[in-house]
């Protein structure tokens, strides 16, 4: 385990509705970053949270969008949910921000269903 | 888009050495290759990476052509528990955490 956690593992929603996604992230570590991972795919990179502030984003739409708190901890929120916004949703940690930093500790995903 | 091509799929035998190869032919000079591996239903867990040099760790080794155009990650003694998807990196942007995963090679460790 990396000691990033998630929540929740598992929701279903209903399309044109919201979700926030939680992320714990490993002691010691101030940058989060978000992924999001399509059924046979591999993740991609949403944004990334260093020091409560964005500081690099993917190519994805306003309506996501994200928050780090004073203690690192970040949430995900997703507006006006689409059916192709169905995923796995990764939480990863680590310290430095702007730098190489080299590895990566993912959380176990919220993987969220749109209906 | 991913700057890596690999393999959709390879096999190998239990306590064998399963060699994953990547091809990064357009890498840049400041970009390292990043390993990670994807257990089923896990996120993905950080492997090894490296620049130039060869690199080793307890879980693998790295090697990267002299030209840097591609790579091989090797895992000495390979597992049922290796059994994952196995995803080659190049580093993108200012930031050094925004990786851009492509589809990776899916191992199947038999015995």
């Amino acid at each position: 385990e990396t000691g990033v956690t998630q929540s929740p593992t598992h929701l279903i929603k209903t399309r044109g509705q919201q979700v926030t996604l939680r992320c714990s992230s490993q002691s010691g570590h101030n940058t989060v970053s978000w992924y999001q991972q399509a059924l046979g795919q591999g993740p991609q990179f949403i944004f990334q949270y260093y020091r409560e502030e964005e500081n690099g984003r993917g190519n994805f739409p306003p309506r996501f969008s994200g928050l780090q708190f004073p203690n690192y901890s970040s949430e995900l929120n997703v507006n006006a949910l689409e059916l192709d916004d169905s995923a796995l949703y990764l939480c990863a940690s680590t310290f430095g921000g702007g730098v190489n930093t080299g590895e990566l500790f993912f959380g176990e995903g919220s993987r969220l269903t749109v209906l | 888009d991913a700057k890596t091509t690999q393999p959709p799929s390879m096999d190998c035998a239990e306590g064998r050495a399963a060699n994953l190869p990547c091809n990064h032919s357009t890498i840049s000079g400041n970009e390292y290759v990043y390993w990670y591996r994807q257990i089923h239903s896990q996120g993905p867990q950080y492997i090894i990476h490296g620049l130039k040099n060869n690199e080793t760790n307890e879980m693998a080794s790295l090697i990267i052509t002299e030209d840097r155009k591609s790579s091989t990650l090797i895992l000495p003694h390979a597992t049922l528990r290796d059994t994952a998807v196995y995803y080659c990196i190049a580093q993108e942007g200012q930031y050094g955490n925004k990786l851009v995963f492509g589809a990776g090679t899916i191992l199947r460790v038999k015995s």
